[in-house]
């Protein structure tokens, strides 16, 4: 089993829409979950970080956070079509572990 | 600015030949890593380092080597490069201590082995 799960996608939304990524972890030690926006060929980039069981809002971007059932997930509501970008979902052991990324579309 | 800086951002070599990447940050973090982007395979951990003269293997570390004589850089070494090293790196870097702290990362370098 993956230390970190996502489905590679790719997760296709029409404009405005809510776009909805999941991540699964193995280890129910970890602490702290990130979620990075990576567009081809580029760096990733942090987006939203919890630590906390919950929701934590941020502009457009909701991360959900479930500790008993060890996952995350990344809201994106009123996608845009600059939104479409590999996400990737890192999850914070005794070490920084990413996932494969959700490749998501976002189409006019 | 903060940011971690990254040279060359892309690299054609041959195999035998030693290269050097460089990372330098200027955020003073004390944490910084390199990890290597492949399809389907993701981000993995080559090396990392949680201070100046400490050093550690990640997942991948076989082929590479680094150093850290001074906080902010964190150069990657590859002294014998061999095509299955052909790859897209990363530098990262991040804080460390109470808290929880996201890397930030550098803009990449695109290594090809031929």
């Amino acid at each position: 089993q993956k230390e970190v799960e996502q489905n590679s996608g790719p997760l296709s939304v029409p404009e405005g829409a809510i776009a909805s990524l999941n991540c699964t972890y193995s280890d129910r030690g970890s602490q702290s979950f990130f979620w990075y926006r990576q567009y081809s060929g580029k760096s990733p980039e942090l987006i939203m970080s919890i630590y906390s069981n919950g929701d934590k809002e941020d502009g457009r971007f909701t991360a959900q956070l479930n500790k008993a059932s060890q996952y995350v997930s990344l809201l994106i509501r009123d996608s845009q079509p600059s939104d479409s970008a590999t996400y990737l979902c890192a999850v914070n052991t005794d070490k920084l572990i990413f996932g494969t990324g959700t490749r998501l579309q976002v189409f006019p | 600015e903060a940011q971690v800086t990254q040279n060359p951002r892309y690299l054609i070599t041959v195999t035998g030949k030693k290269l050097t990447v460089t990372c330098s940050q200027n955020m003073n973090h004390e944490y910084m890593s390199w990890y290597r982007q492949d399809p389907g395979l993701g981000l993995r951990q080559i090396y990392y380092s949680m201070n100046v003269e400490v050093t550690d293997k990640g997942d991948v570390p076989e082929g590479y080597k680094v150093s850290r004589k001074e906080k902010r850089n964190f150069p990657l070494i590859l002294e014998s490069p061999s095509p299955n090293q052909t790859s897209l790196y990363f530098c990262a870097s991040k804080r460390t201590g109470p808290g929880h702290y996201g890397y930030t990362f550098g803009s990449g370098t695109r290594l090809t082995v031929v």
